[in-house]
Protein backbone atom coordinates (compact mmCIF):
# COMPACT_ATOMS: atom_id res chain seq x y z
CA UNK A 1 0.00 0.00 0.00
CA UNK A 2 1.13 3.62 -0.48
CA UNK A 3 2.71 5.19 2.55
CA UNK A 4 3.01 8.93 1.22
CA UNK A 5 0.12 11.04 0.18
CA UNK A 6 1.14 14.86 -1.41
CA UNK A 7 -1.01 17.43 -1.59
CA UNK A 8 -1.44 19.11 -3.54
CA UNK A 9 -1.53 16.86 -7.00
CA UNK A 10 -0.52 19.88 -8.70
CA UNK A 11 0.34 23.27 -8.85
CA UNK A 12 0.77 26.07 -11.39
CA UNK A 13 3.13 28.94 -10.53
CA UNK A 14 4.77 31.80 -11.97
CA UNK A 15 8.86 32.44 -11.36
CA UNK A 16 9.38 33.98 -8.53
CA UNK A 17 6.76 32.78 -6.61
CA UNK A 18 7.43 30.26 -3.67
CA UNK A 19 6.18 26.11 -4.31
CA UNK A 20 4.58 24.60 -1.22
CA UNK A 21 3.83 20.82 -1.21
CA UNK A 22 2.89 18.78 1.76
CA UNK A 23 3.52 14.62 2.08
CA UNK A 24 1.40 12.78 4.93
CA UNK A 25 2.54 9.42 6.27
CA UNK A 26 1.49 6.33 8.34
CA UNK A 27 3.52 4.22 9.78
CA UNK A 28 6.67 5.25 11.87
CA UNK A 29 9.85 6.52 9.86
CA UNK A 30 13.73 6.40 9.80
CA UNK A 31 13.74 9.14 7.59
CA UNK A 32 12.23 11.35 4.93
CA UNK A 33 13.27 11.79 1.50
CA UNK A 34 12.28 14.12 -1.41
CA UNK A 35 12.69 13.60 -4.92
CA UNK A 36 12.68 15.84 -8.31
CA UNK A 37 11.76 13.99 -11.43
CA UNK A 38 11.67 15.69 -14.63
CA UNK A 39 9.73 14.85 -17.69
CA UNK A 40 10.90 11.52 -19.22
CA UNK A 41 13.84 11.14 -16.78
CA UNK A 42 14.76 9.44 -13.59
CA UNK A 43 14.38 10.74 -10.06
CA UNK A 44 16.70 13.13 -8.11
CA UNK A 45 17.44 13.02 -4.60
CA UNK A 46 16.84 16.61 -3.26
CA UNK A 47 16.96 16.64 0.60
CA UNK A 48 17.14 13.65 3.30
CA UNK A 49 15.60 14.43 6.67
CA UNK A 50 15.78 11.84 9.73
CA UNK A 51 13.42 11.13 12.38
CA UNK A 52 14.95 13.56 14.52
CA UNK A 53 15.04 16.58 12.73
CA UNK A 54 12.74 19.02 11.84
CA UNK A 55 14.23 21.06 9.95
CA UNK A 56 16.54 21.23 6.88
CA UNK A 57 17.29 23.47 4.14
CA UNK A 58 19.54 23.72 0.86
CA UNK A 59 20.09 25.70 -1.69
CA UNK A 60 16.32 27.59 -2.12
CA UNK A 61 14.82 23.78 -0.26
CA UNK A 62 13.17 23.87 2.87
CA UNK A 63 11.96 20.95 3.92
CA UNK A 64 10.13 20.25 7.72
CA UNK A 65 9.39 17.33 9.58
CA UNK A 66 6.45 17.00 12.18
CA UNK A 67 6.56 13.15 13.51
CA UNK A 68 3.73 13.92 15.89
CA UNK A 69 1.28 14.61 12.67
CA UNK A 70 3.17 12.35 10.35
CA UNK A 71 3.75 14.87 7.70
CA UNK A 72 6.65 16.83 6.05
CA UNK A 73 6.36 19.45 3.64
CA UNK A 74 8.94 21.04 0.89
CA UNK A 75 9.25 24.90 0.05
CA UNK A 76 10.76 26.08 -3.26
CA UNK A 77 11.24 29.50 -2.87
CA UNK A 78 12.08 31.87 -5.73
CA UNK A 79 10.86 28.99 -7.98
CA UNK A 80 12.12 29.29 -11.99
CA UNK A 81 11.27 27.74 -15.17
CA UNK A 82 13.78 24.78 -14.26
CA UNK A 83 11.76 23.51 -11.61
CA UNK A 84 9.56 22.21 -13.04
CA UNK A 85 8.97 18.80 -12.39
CA UNK A 86 7.25 16.37 -10.29
CA UNK A 87 8.47 16.06 -6.56
CA UNK A 88 7.95 12.98 -4.68
CA UNK A 89 8.12 12.05 -0.73
CA UNK A 90 9.67 8.71 0.21
CA UNK A 91 9.45 7.25 3.48
CA UNK A 92 11.89 5.16 4.80
CA UNK A 93 10.82 2.56 7.40
CA UNK A 94 13.14 -0.28 7.85
CA UNK A 95 17.00 -0.97 7.75
CA UNK A 96 16.46 -2.03 4.39
CA UNK A 97 16.22 1.03 2.31
CA UNK A 98 12.99 0.11 1.29
CA UNK A 99 11.28 3.56 -0.41
CA UNK A 100 7.67 3.91 -0.30
CA UNK A 101 7.26 6.99 -2.54
CA UNK A 102 3.73 9.00 -2.44
CA UNK A 103 1.59 10.23 -5.82
CA UNK A 104 3.75 12.72 -6.67
CA UNK A 105 3.25 16.27 -6.98
CA UNK A 106 3.33 17.60 -10.56
CA UNK A 107 5.09 21.53 -10.31
CA UNK A 108 4.92 23.36 -13.26
CA UNK A 109 6.61 26.87 -13.17
CA UNK A 110 5.78 29.41 -15.64
CA UNK A 111 8.10 32.15 -17.03
CA UNK B 1 30.37 9.61 -15.96
CA UNK B 2 26.98 8.21 -14.94
CA UNK B 3 26.19 6.48 -11.51
CA UNK B 4 23.84 4.33 -12.11
CA UNK B 5 23.00 3.60 -15.86
CA UNK B 6 20.16 0.66 -16.88
CA UNK B 7 20.30 -0.38 -20.33
CA UNK B 8 18.15 -0.38 -22.95
CA UNK B 9 16.21 2.98 -22.60
CA UNK B 10 13.09 1.94 -24.42
CA UNK B 11 11.75 -1.81 -24.90
CA UNK B 12 9.00 -2.49 -27.30
CA UNK B 13 7.99 -6.06 -27.45
CA UNK B 14 5.54 -8.80 -27.71
CA UNK B 15 3.47 -10.59 -25.26
CA UNK B 16 4.85 -13.90 -23.96
CA UNK B 17 8.55 -12.36 -24.85
CA UNK B 18 11.38 -12.44 -22.65
CA UNK B 19 13.67 -9.62 -21.75
CA UNK B 20 15.98 -8.16 -19.47
CA UNK B 21 17.13 -4.79 -18.19
CA UNK B 22 20.73 -4.58 -17.22
CA UNK B 23 21.48 -2.03 -14.57
CA UNK B 24 25.37 -1.06 -13.47
CA UNK B 25 26.38 1.86 -10.78
CA UNK B 26 29.79 2.51 -10.36
CA UNK B 27 29.15 4.24 -7.12
CA UNK B 28 30.57 1.57 -4.73
CA UNK B 29 27.33 0.96 -3.45
CA UNK B 30 26.22 -2.31 -1.43
CA UNK B 31 22.31 -2.32 -1.83
CA UNK B 32 20.80 -1.73 -5.40
CA UNK B 33 17.10 -1.92 -5.93
CA UNK B 34 14.63 -2.21 -8.69
CA UNK B 35 11.47 -0.06 -8.82
CA UNK B 36 8.55 0.42 -11.47
CA UNK B 37 6.52 3.47 -11.93
CA UNK B 38 3.24 2.65 -13.66
CA UNK B 39 1.12 5.64 -15.99
CA UNK B 40 0.08 7.16 -12.94
CA UNK B 41 3.34 7.53 -12.11
CA UNK B 42 3.29 5.83 -8.64
CA UNK B 43 6.36 4.17 -7.83
CA UNK B 44 6.97 1.06 -6.00
CA UNK B 45 9.73 -1.31 -5.00
CA UNK B 46 10.23 -4.74 -6.30
CA UNK B 47 13.48 -6.12 -5.03
CA UNK B 48 16.59 -5.15 -3.42
CA UNK B 49 20.02 -6.60 -3.09
CA UNK B 50 22.76 -5.96 -0.41
CA UNK B 51 26.15 -7.11 -1.70
CA UNK B 52 25.06 -9.50 -4.03
CA UNK B 53 22.23 -11.04 -1.31
CA UNK B 54 18.33 -10.27 -1.94
CA UNK B 55 17.07 -8.82 0.71
CA UNK B 56 13.50 -7.48 -0.40
CA UNK B 57 11.05 -9.23 -2.74
CA UNK B 58 7.98 -7.81 -2.82
CA UNK B 59 4.61 -9.37 -4.06
CA UNK B 60 6.13 -9.60 -7.63
CA UNK B 61 5.22 -12.22 -10.11
CA UNK B 62 7.45 -15.34 -10.30
CA UNK B 63 7.77 -13.79 -13.80
CA UNK B 64 10.37 -11.20 -12.67
CA UNK B 65 13.60 -12.82 -11.28
CA UNK B 66 16.95 -10.19 -10.04
CA UNK B 67 20.01 -11.52 -10.69
CA UNK B 68 23.28 -9.78 -9.21
CA UNK B 69 26.21 -11.15 -10.60
CA UNK B 70 28.44 -8.74 -8.31
CA UNK B 71 27.63 -5.78 -6.05
CA UNK B 72 27.76 -3.45 -9.07
CA UNK B 73 25.34 -4.97 -11.08
CA UNK B 74 21.80 -5.60 -10.42
CA UNK B 75 20.12 -7.33 -13.95
CA UNK B 76 16.00 -7.92 -14.07
CA UNK B 77 14.79 -10.82 -16.33
CA UNK B 78 10.91 -10.64 -17.02
CA UNK B 79 9.48 -13.74 -18.64
CA UNK B 80 6.48 -14.28 -20.54
CA UNK B 81 5.84 -10.65 -20.57
CA UNK B 82 2.06 -9.57 -20.21
CA UNK B 83 0.13 -6.14 -21.36
CA UNK B 84 0.57 -5.27 -17.42
CA UNK B 85 4.47 -5.53 -17.21
CA UNK B 86 4.37 -2.02 -19.83
CA UNK B 87 5.53 0.74 -16.98
CA UNK B 88 9.07 2.29 -16.35
CA UNK B 89 11.53 0.18 -14.76
CA UNK B 90 14.14 2.17 -12.43
CA UNK B 91 17.67 0.79 -10.87
CA UNK B 92 18.96 2.58 -8.19
CA UNK B 93 21.49 2.35 -5.52
CA UNK B 94 22.80 3.19 -1.72
CA UNK B 95 25.63 3.89 0.19
CA UNK B 96 23.89 2.44 3.25
CA UNK B 97 20.27 0.80 3.13
CA UNK B 98 18.19 2.33 5.38
CA UNK B 99 19.97 5.43 5.97
CA UNK B 100 21.41 7.08 3.08
CA UNK B 101 19.72 8.61 -0.73
CA UNK B 102 18.95 6.17 -3.12
CA UNK B 103 20.80 7.47 -6.55
CA UNK B 104 18.15 6.51 -9.59
CA UNK B 105 19.14 5.17 -13.29
CA UNK B 106 17.22 7.31 -15.97
CA UNK B 107 14.60 4.50 -16.18
CA UNK B 108 13.89 2.28 -18.76
CA UNK B 109 10.47 2.43 -20.28
CA UNK B 110 8.88 -1.05 -21.07
CA UNK B 111 6.18 -0.87 -23.50
CA UNK B 112 4.67 -4.89 -24.30
CA UNK B 113 2.21 -5.06 -26.93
Amino acid sequence: SQQGEEDPQALSIQEGENATMNCSYKTSINNLQWYRQNSGRGLVHLILIRSNEREKHSGRLRVTLDTSKKSSSLLITASRAADTASYFCATDADSWGKLQFGAGTQVVVTP
Amino acid sequence: DTAVSQTPKYLVTQMGNDKSIKCEQNLGHDTMYWYKQDSKKFLKIMFSYNNKELIINETVPNRFSPKSPDKAHLNLHINSLELGDSAVYFCASSQVAGYTEAFFGQGTRLTVV
